[in-house]
């Protein structure tokens, strides 16, 4: 069936780098653009990073622009969020989601999410 | 960059229709006819229940209806049903420099 699975979740110092991964099963992969999303405990969701489905276009919000990238290895079925920088403010469940189509028309599969914790 | 202004709860009984509005300006849900929905249970991922502003995925009730007029989108749950209960957040497109999708504040369903 149609899933998406993230991995690589931690707790982390602030300053440190995490990476995420988002592994893609039941359809192809490769047809499909991507996006990350965050939800920090009790708070809503925060789109945080979205890349089209040959990686020729890629967006950050500005809440992350500079220390986090997006990318994706359609080889491998997978979407990546390399995360550098971190502060407490990131402490969030991320989860990585399937664009509907190519017009910013909604996100119609998510993953279970992993949680990232950033504290000293 | 603010998000969609959405009411914090809404709640109606077992039957019941009830209405979650979603408010945006120009830059976003006043100018794009591409609004989405989303349901979520606690402690689970959301659940696309709306795109474009009213199409349904394949497997949503039909009990789940969405529109837009201006810069207001709206989501109605019709006979309402335990299930419902939950948080439901809308979500747009934005010309915002800050971001490229603007999530709702988020409304928590209570089904009485």
């Amino acid at each position: 069936q149609v899933q998406l699975v993230e991995s690589g979740g931690g707790f982390v110092k602030p300053g440190e780098s995490l990476r995420l991964s988002c592994a893609a099963s039941g359809f192809t992969f490769s047809d499909y653009y991507m996006s990350w999303i965050r939800q920090a405990p009790g708070k809503g969701l925060e789109w945080v990073a979205y890349i089209t489905s040959s990686d020729t276009t890629i967006y950050h919000a500005d809440s992350v622009k500079g220390r986090f990238t997006i990318s994706r290895d359609n080889a491998r079925n997978s979407l990546y969020l390399q995360m550098t920088g971190l502060r407490a403010e990131d402490t969030a469940v991320y989860y990585c989601a399937r664009e509907r189509g190519k017009s910013f028309t909604g996100m119609d599969v998510w993953g279970q999410g992993t949680t990232v914790t950033v504290s000293s | 960059q603010s998000a969609l202004t959405q009411p914090a709860s809404v709640s109606g009984s077992p039957g019941q229709s009830i209405t979650i509005s979603c408010t945006g300006t120009s830059s976003d849900v006043g100018s794009y006819k591409i609004v989405s929905w989303y349901q979520q249970h606690p402690g689970k991922a959301p659940k696309l229940m709306i795109y474009e502003g009213s199409e349904r995925p394949s497997g949503v009730s039909n009990r789940f209806s969405g529109s837009q007029s201006g810069n207001t989108a709206s989501l109605t749950i019709s006979g309402l049903q335990a299930e419902d209960e939950a948080d439901y957040y809308c979500c747009s497109y934005t010309t915002s420099s800050t971001f490229l999708y603007v999530f709702g504040t988020g409304t928590k369903v209570t089904v009485l």
